[in-house]
């Protein structure tokens, strides 16, 4: 069955850092997404991709976070300057066009700031 | 606003007990439904869904049932495994596919031999 892959799996990084998340979508699916969970929270969402431009984003979202597609296949998630509060798993998702599709998940990319 | 409320765990049971955990919602319109799984280690899986009131989703023996009245989409399963353990995860979509998914905190499930 067809899933969605991130790398790497654990990323670590010193805080003031930049960091790129990266992820392979399933290839039929035309809409993106990252979420994040801080341990012991609820999974948040960042924000939404569709057509080569940002849907929606959350509050969260700011201008220290990016998305792109840069070919035909990646999606990745940039966090400039990276905070100690930016530590948290993020989990990239996909889904198809048509009514009720689900979301599905990477097994996400844990991220420590140090 | 939209939001999902999940019964606090941990939950421990016995392996073949009984397991409802359960879930409410606050939505504006009529939202989609979703249990996900999260096993040890991975990521989260999609278990069931329903996408309209009185739908019931259904996988792996797990189900729930999308009520409206109540506002609610428990999950239930007559006989738990302990290939079961994990932390279960309620959410709802609002309107299209590509609305973004509200989470419940998650329930851990810890099923014993």
């Amino acid at each position: 069955e067809p899933e969605v892959t991130q790398t790497p799996s654990h990323q670590v990084t010193q805080m003031g850092q930049e960091v790129i998340l990266r992820c392979v979508p399933i290839s039929n699916h035309l809409y993106f997404y990252w979420y994040r969970q801080i341990l012991g929270q609820k999974v948040e969402f960042l924000v939404s991709f569709y057509n080569n431009e940002i849907s929606e984003k959350s509050e969260i979202f700011d201008d220290q976070f990016s998305v792109e597609r840069p070919d035909g296949s990646n999606f990745t998630l940039k966090i400039r300057s990276t905070k100690l509060e930016d530590s948290a798993m993020y989990f990239c998702a996909s889904s198809e066009t048509g009514e009720g599709q689900p979301q599905h998940f990477g097994d996400g990319t844990r991220l420590s700031i140090l | 606003g939209n939001s999902v409320t999940q019964m606090e765990g941990p939950v421990t049971l016995s392996e073949e007990a009984f397991l409802t955990i359960n879930c409410t919602y606050t939505a504006t319109g009529y939202p989609s439904l979703f249990w996900y799984v999260q096993y040890p280690g991975e990521g989260l899986q999609l278990l069931l869904k329903a996408t309209k009131a009185d739908d019931k989703g259904s996988n792996k023996g797990f189900e729930a049932t999308y009520r409206k009245e109540t506002t609610s989409f428990h999950l239930e399963k007559g006989s738990v495994q302990v290939s079961d353990s994990a932390v279960y995860f309620c959410a709802l979509r609002r309107g299209s596919t590509l609305g973004r998914l509200y989470f419940g905190r998650g329930t851990q499930l810890t099923v014993w031999p």
